[in-house]
C-alpha cells in the first residue's frame, strides 16, 4: 500500500462546477501538505501549501487537512476549463526529511 | 526566467548508454531536489541537496544513478548504462531554505529504447 493514496480519476466537469480533490495517506510524521496542478508536458506548478491541520483558503481554491482522519482535500469553486490539469497532493515530514511524498495524481477536465 | 531550468528538455537514448541531465535552480536557492515521474503517476523522490552536500540519496532506485552538485547551484543526475525502465520524466525543484516550498522545472523526457 503507498503512504499517498489518490483517486485517479479522470474527472470531467462542467465549467462553474464546484471541485473536490482528495487525498488519503497513512504516514502520521507528514506535517506539511500541498496541492499542485500540472499540465501536460510541464512541471508541478504550486497552488496550495498548508501546515498541519485545518482550512486554507485562496481564491477559487480551498485546502482542507484533517490530520485526525488522514486525509486532505482541495475544493475549487466556479471551475475554468484552464483549470483543466493533473493535480497532485504531495506531503513532507519535515526536520531533515525534505523530500516530498506524491499522489498519484488526479486529472481533471472542466468542459465549457 | 526566474524560474527553475532543465536541459535537455528530452532526451532519446539506447539501452546501455550513459546519460547527464541538468539542473539549474533558482538563484539563491539552498536546496535541490531530484524525482523520477513514470507515465501516469506522481513524482519519486531520488536525492536531496543542500548547498555542495548531498543530505539524502536514499530514492535513487540503484547504483547507476549519480547525482552532484559540486559549487552549490548547477546540479547534474547522471544515469549509467540505461535501461528501458528508466524511461520517465526527471523533475528538478529548489527551494529557499529548509521550510520553504519547492518550485519545479520542466523535466527532461528520457526514453531508453
Amino acid at each position: 500500500q503507498k503512504e499517498v493514496e489518490q483517486d485517479p480519476g479522470p474527472l470531467s466537469v462542467p465549467e462553474g462546477a464546484i471541485v473536490s480533490l482528495n487525498c488519503t495517506y497513512s504516514n502520521s510524521a507528514f506535517q506539511y501538505f500541498m496541492w499542485y496542478r500540472q499540465y501536460s508536458r510541464k512541471g508541478p506548478e504550486l497552488l496550495m501549501y498548508t501546515y498541519s491541520s485545518g482550512n486554507k483558503e485562496d481564491g477559487r481554491f480551498t485546502a482542507q487537512v484533517d490530520k485526525s482522519s488522514k486525509y486532505i482535500s482541495l475544493f475549487i469553486r466556479d471551475s475554468q476549463p484552464s483549470d483543466s490539469a493533473t493535480y497532485l497532493c504531495a506531503m513532507e515530514a519535515g526536520g531533515s526529511a525534505r523530500q516530498l511524498t506524491f499522489g498519484s495524481g488526479t486529472q481533471l477536465t472542466v468542459l465549457p | 526566467g526566474a524560474g527553475v531550468s532543465q536541459s535537455p528538455r528530452y532526451k532519446v537514448a539506447k539501452r546501455g548508454q550513459d546519460v547527464a541531465l541538468r539542473c539549474d535552480p533558482i538563484s539563491g536557492h539552498v536546496s535541490l531536489f531530484w524525482y523520477q515521474q513514470a507515465l501516469g503517476q506522481g513524482p519519486e523522490f531520488l536525492t536531496y541537496f543542500q548547498n555542495e552536500a548531498q543530505l539524502d540519496k536514499s530514492g535513487l532506485p540503484s547504483d547507476r544513478f549519480f547525482a552532484e552538485r559540486p559549487e552549490g547551484s548547477v546540479s547534474t543526475l547522471k544515469i549509467q548504462r540505461t535501461q528501458q525502465e528508466d524511461s520517465a520524466v526527471y523533475l528538478c525543484a529548489s527551494s529557499f531554505g529548509s521550510y520553504n516550498e519547492q518550485f519545479f522545472g520542466p523535466g527532461t523526457r528520457l526514453t531508453v529504447l
